[in-house]
């Protein structure tokens, strides 16, 4: 599975688009994108996923470059509870394999 | 929104004792898997279940631990012979496909 690079910490006004930077640029043709995000001791949490195209759920939107070396989550309107740890995984057929994450904290 | 459960929320065990880890994957779920995370550091994973055997398997998995689906609901994590550096929050996960895990609460396990 390709290698992620991810900042170690960010900060994001509560109300305000929070912008998740993610790094793979040696990801394969066939490797998906995921983000999961833990907060605090909990489980990890799936907030997306996507191939090519850019992709939005109730969570989240996932814009990934043309080229497929980077991408970014979007949480539109960040609120304290999005505070946490959050991991980016390029994998195509192993399970998933956690890094370091950023943590995000929200601040009011 | 369905929920993967585990049990115990915490377990104390003694060194060298015997300790299972039950979880409850979401039911139509086929997929499972355990990870670990020592306090501090990051989530490691352990093992995954598919079709009642083990499609893959870390290097942390050694022959102290073992994975079973004993029954149609359950799935359990046994350690043999703890050790200290055993103690560690340890989540069990399941998915319906390839895609998205749910993951467990967790149970925070502490060897004295």
């Amino acid at each position: 599975d390709a290698k992620t690079t991810q900042p170690t910490s960010m900060d994001c006004a509560e109300g305000r688009a929070a912008n998740l930077p993610c790094n793979h640029s040696t990801i394969s043709g066939n490797e998906y994108v995921y983000w999961y995000r833990q907060i605090h001791s909990q489980g990890p949490q799936y907030i997306i996923h996507g191939l090519k195209n850019n992709e939005t759920n109730e969570m989240a939107s996932l814009i990934i470059t043309e080229d497929r070396k980077s991408s970014t989550l979007i949480l539109p309107h960040a609120t304290l509870r999005d505070t946490a740890v959050y991991y980016c995984i390029v994998r195509l057929s192993n399970d998933m394999r956690f890094g370091a994450g950023t943590r995000l904290t929200v601040k009011p | 929104e369905p929920e993967v459960t585990q049990t115990p929320s915490h377990q104390v065990t003694q060194m060298g004792q015997e300790v299972i880890l039950r979880c409850v994957p979401i039911s139509n779920h086929l997929y499972f898997y355990w990870y670990r995370q020592i306090l501090g550091q990051k989530v490691e994973f352990l093992v995954s279940f598919y079709n009642n055997e083990i499609s893959e398997k870390s290097e942390i998995f050694d022959d102290q631990f073992s994975v079973e689906r004993p029954d149609g609901s359950n799935f359990t994590l046994k350690i043999r012979s703890t050790k200290l550096e055993d103690s560690a929050m340890y989540f069990c996960a399941s998915s319906e496909d390839f895609y998205g895990y749910t993951f467990g609460s967790g149970t925070r396990l502490t060897v004295v």
